[in-house]
């Protein structure tokens, strides 16, 4: 059973970069495509980017000039860096498995809760 | 504003019959691509519901049933019962600007 865990600084200051991990247990990350999505306080589902263990990647266009998404499949874990973060990025950061021929995400992480204020 | 179209809630009495729209576009759901539900119970990450437009993944009632028609889709919950008070999310794949996936806004469902 595949399970996936988020991590990282749960504050961050205006301007500045959000970096979170998430480890996945119980499979290799070297298959499948893996994903971040968010969740502002109250609102809708975001999703930010996807990759593959190839490092092929695909991004929101309305976030692509901020987010960076790598993997490191020696600690199986993938990463999310957002730059120039403001209060708008505050949200409930989602990891997710994805398969890439329909894009479903199965399962999720419980979510991290990245609030950005000074 | 969200890309796929949701009612922003439904409501029902236990044991009817409810249902969710979630309306696209031919760059999404009218191009074809897959329609995926998810359950968000209070405080919980999202759960997958329905996959590939109407399948439901193991463990999942045979109450919950999903369609797709041109650029809409639909959720049916039948039977309610009041743990399904939670707030569903259709989700699909965009072909437009290189292509992203795309959720609907979300839809609260509430018992009467």
């Amino acid at each position: 059973q595949v399970q996936l865990q988020e991590s990282g600084p749960r504050l961050v200051k205006p301007s500045e970069t959000l970096s979170l991990t998430c480890t996945v247990s119980g499979g290799s990350i070297s298959s499948y495509y893996w994903s971040w999505i968010r969740q502002p306080p109250g609102k809708g589902l975001e999703w930010i980017a996807y990759i593959y263990y190839s490092g092929s990647t695909n991004y929101n266009p309305s976030l692509k000039s901020r987010v960076t998404i790598s993997l490191d499949t020696s600690k199986n874990q993938f990463s999310l860096k957002l730059s120039s973060v403001t209060a708008a990025d505050t949200a409930v950061y989602y990891c997710a498995r994805t398969l890439y021929y329909d894009r479903r995400f199965d399962p999720w992480g419980q979510g991290t809760l990245v609030s950005v204020s000074s | 504003q969200s890309v796929l179209t949701q009612p922003p809630s439904v409501s029902g009495a236990p044991g009817q019959r409810v249902t969710i729209s979630c309306t696209g576009s031919s760059s999404n759901i009218g191009a074809g691509y897959d329609v995926h539900w998810y359950q968000q119970l209070p405080g919980t990450a999202p759960k997958l519901l329905i996959f590939g437009n109407s399948n439901r993944p193991s463990g999942v009632p045979d109450r919950f049933s999903g369609s797709k028609s041109g650029t809409s889709a639909s959720l049916a919950i039948s039977g309610l019962q009041a743990e399904d008070e939670a707030d569903y999310y259709c989700q699909s794949y965009d072909s437009s600007l290189s292509g992203y996936v795309v959720f609907g806004g979300g839809t609260k469902l509430t018992f009467l």
